[in-house]
């Protein structure tokens, strides 16, 4: 089964760039897309189809992915962007699924 | 404005069967491309995806879970349901159900999520 696989924890300091890994056996050919959770509220869809963003979603947070890695990139870091940040891909293998990454807890310093 | 919201028992013993309702107001499972899916999460871990339903009432599970799992959707009531059988503790999570949006079959995601129930499997 497809694997993703991201950091448990990303540090920074407020006004710096943060980024945070997905990895996966060929990413760069699937479309991912990345999940905003804040404590006690259901995931926010903040990039989709490696890049975009949903109307709302500051242009701070931008996406790439190529190779065996995505990235998700947020610039000049907020507190407000203290959370944890999943990706998803749809693996489209003889048993087709949605698969997460195991998440990435994001600490503004 | 897509909304979606979960519905059913908060607390269910071993080895019931547990039914959840997603009931959703600004889109139609009807128009092509739409989705509804099911994602759960146990406390303090993460998101793990359960089931999907397409417009075209074609269905997807989560392969370690596709024994356990039924999917369905009635269009008239603006529902989808999702059925979990022989429910354990570690079933135990909040559950969500997502809007999947009008996008091809190999290329889902969730854009709009509800606010989840979250489920205690105890006697």
């Amino acid at each position: 089964s497809y694997v993703l696989t991201q950091p448990p924890s990303v540090s920074v300091a407020p006004g710096k760039t943060a980024r945070i890994t997905c990895g996966g056996n060929n990413i760069g050919s699937k479309s991912v897309h990345w999940y905003q959770q804040k404590p006690g509220q259901a995931p926010v869809l903040v990039i989709y189809y490696d890049s975009d963003r949903p109307s709302g979603i500051p242009e701070r947070f931008s996406g790439s992915n190529s190779g065996n890695t995505a990235t998700l990139t947020i610039s000049r870091v907020e507190a407000g962007d203290e959370a944890d940040y999943y990706c998803q891909v749809w693996d489209s293998s003889s048993d087709p699924r949605v698969v997460f990454g195991g998440g990435t807890k994001l600490t503004v310093l | 404005q897509i909304t979606l919201k979960e519905s059913g028992p908060t607390l269910v013993k071993p080895t019931q069967t547990l039914t959840l309702t997603c009931t959703f107001s600004g889109f139609s499972l009807s128009t092509s491309g739409v989705g509804v899916g099911w994602i759960r999460q146990p406390p303090g871990k993460a998101l793990e995806w359960l089931a999907l339903i397409y417009w075209d009432d074609d269905k997807r599970y989560s392969p370690s879970l596709k024994s356990r799992l039924t999917i369905t959707k009635d269009t008239s009531k603006n529902q989808v349901v999702l059925t979990m059988t022989n429910m354990d503790p570690v079933d135990t999570a909040t559950y969500y159900c997502a809007h999947n949006p009008r996008s091809p079959k190999g290329v889902t995601y969730f854009d709009y999520w509800g606010q989840g129930t979250l489920v205690t499997v105890s006697s």
